[in-house]
């Protein structure tokens, strides 16, 4: 089945304490992105990578870190989380790095940092 | 840097009302537009989408949206809405590869 993936799907950690939230689409698509939605504010990009080690930042990427080491894979790290990163993560991914491109979105992540 | 408004932030109404959602975006140039649909403990999956052509565009389940370049919209609109249809709605633009999503519509449908 098409699908991205994204582990764990709930999270509670405490601030500093590094994590790394995963993402795998195996629809073999070149575009991939991470975005946090929050109440009142919709969805916003984080980071985004266009094909395999071509990584850029999105609207709110303090804080945030990506890697794109091979197609399928792209996960989210955060070196030292704050309350402020508390909010539901969703990765999605798109055939083409094109702006006319349906993204698709793995199931969320519901971070909370205490 | 573009923007997206989505007007109304709650929505309710009953079976067989006439729906239609607002999005205003801020870009001068050339947009793609899209409709994404989160339905409860679901995916956000994509509604419909506007790159070119008809700017009347017909996606799944009933809805369609209109794009009106001049006034830099692309509501959202269903005839008959169910009570399924509840569901949060954004609207998103895509420029030059900046994507952007507007805050949201939750819609209540009342049976």
């Amino acid at each position: 089945e098409a699908q991205v993936t994204q582990n764990p799907r709930y999270l509670i950690t405490v601030t500093g304490k590094k994590l790394t939230v995963t993402c795998s689409q195996n629809m073999n698509h070149e575009y991939m992105s991470w975005y946090r939605q929050d109440p009142g504010l919709g969805l916003r990009q984080i980071y985004y990578s266009m094909n395999v080690e071509v990584t850029d930042k999105g609207d709110v990427p303090e804080g945030y870190k990506v890697s794109r080491k091979e197609k399928r894979n792209f996960p989210l790290i955060l070196e030292s989380p704050s309350p402020n990163q508390t909010s539901l993560y969703f990765c999605a991914s798109s055939i083409l790095a094109v702006t006319t491109d349906t993204q698709y979105f793995g199931p969320g992540t519901r971070l909370t940092v205490l | 840097a573009q923007s997206v408004s989505q007007h109304n932030h709650h929505v309710i109404l009953s079976e067989a009302a006439s729906l239609e959602l607002g999005c205003n975006y801020s870009y001068g140039g050339t947009v793609n537009l899209f409709w994404y649909v989160q339905y409860p403990g679901q995916h956000l999956q994509l509604l419909l989408k506007y790159f070119s052509g008809d700017p009347l565009v017909k996606g799944i389940k009933g809805f369609e949206a209109e794009f009106i370049k001049s006034k830099f919209s692309f509501n959202l609109r269903k005839p008959s809405v169910q009570w399924s249809d509840t569901a949060e709605y954004f609207c998103a633009v895509n420029a030059d590869n900046d994507m952007r999503f507007g805050a949201g519509t939750r819609l209540t449908v009342k049976p």
